[in-house]
């Protein structure tokens, strides 16, 4: 089944230590993206990756950090989590990004920082 | 003025009313419209996608833009209770293809 999978689905953790929510796509999209979701705001895109090795900031970037090293992973990492970082986390490819290109989302990422 | 507007509701119908969803945007550069659907602690999935101004059709749902009025529309006929969830809008273009999500309007069919 063609799907985006992100792990963990719910995580609580704790002010300053590092985690890192995977991200896995099995279509073998070239762009890959992190949003984030929170009530009245809507989704605000993180990072996005054209294809491997190659990662932009999306509209808010700040405390997170990405890395390309193959084409099916994009990893988002929280290097020093806080709590205006609790938030519902999405990840999502599309086959290019270009024209109308469809994104495939994952299921989402429900973190909370105490 | 925000790019893209959209009014997040929450918006309560009856089942088999006719539901109609809006978004307002600001950039004429855009070019791509589309519609996803999000259920509760789901991802969002898309729903219809346009390109042109004028009416899409699919089922018993209707994409409607007109890019001289910078807006978009999605009307569902024969609501269900299924067809409870939030509905994003999201436009593509402009010189970086970057795609701009409203904010979302939930919507609840009662049976």
């Amino acid at each position: 089944e063609a799907q985006v999978t992100q792990n963990p689905r719910y995580l609580i953790t704790v002010t300053g230590k590092k985690l890192t929510v995977t991200c896995s796509q099995n279509m073998n999209h070239e762009y890959m993206s992190w949003y984030r979701q929170d009530p009245g705001l809507g989704l605000r895109q993180i990072y996005y990756s054209m294809n491997v090795e190659v990662t932009d900031k999306g509209d808010v970037p700040e405390g997170y950090k990405v890395s390309r090293k193959e084409k099916r992973n994009f990893p988002l990492i929280l290097e020093s989590p806080s709590p205006n970082q609790t938030s519902l986390y999405f990840c999502a490819s599309s086959l290019r990004f270009s024209g109308a290109n469809v994104l495939t989302f994952g299921a989402g990422s429900r973190l909370t920082v105490l | 003025q925000k790019e893209v507007e959209q009014d997040p509701g929450p918006l309560s119908v009856p089942e088999g009313a006719i539901v109609s969803l809006n978004c307002t945007y600001s950039n004429s550069a855009f070019q791509y419209f589309m519609w996803y659907r999000q259920y509760s602690r789901k991802g969002p999935e898309l729903l219809m996608y346009t390109y042109s101004s004028g009416n899409k059709e699919d089922g018993r749902f209707t994409a409607q833009v007109d890019k001289s009025s910078k807006y978009i529309s999605l009307f569902i006929r024969d609501s269900q209770p299924s067809d409870s969830a939030t509905y994003l809008c999201a436009i593509r273009g402009g010189s970086n293809y970057k795609l701009t999500f409203g904010k979302g309007t939930l919507l609840t069919v009662n049976p």
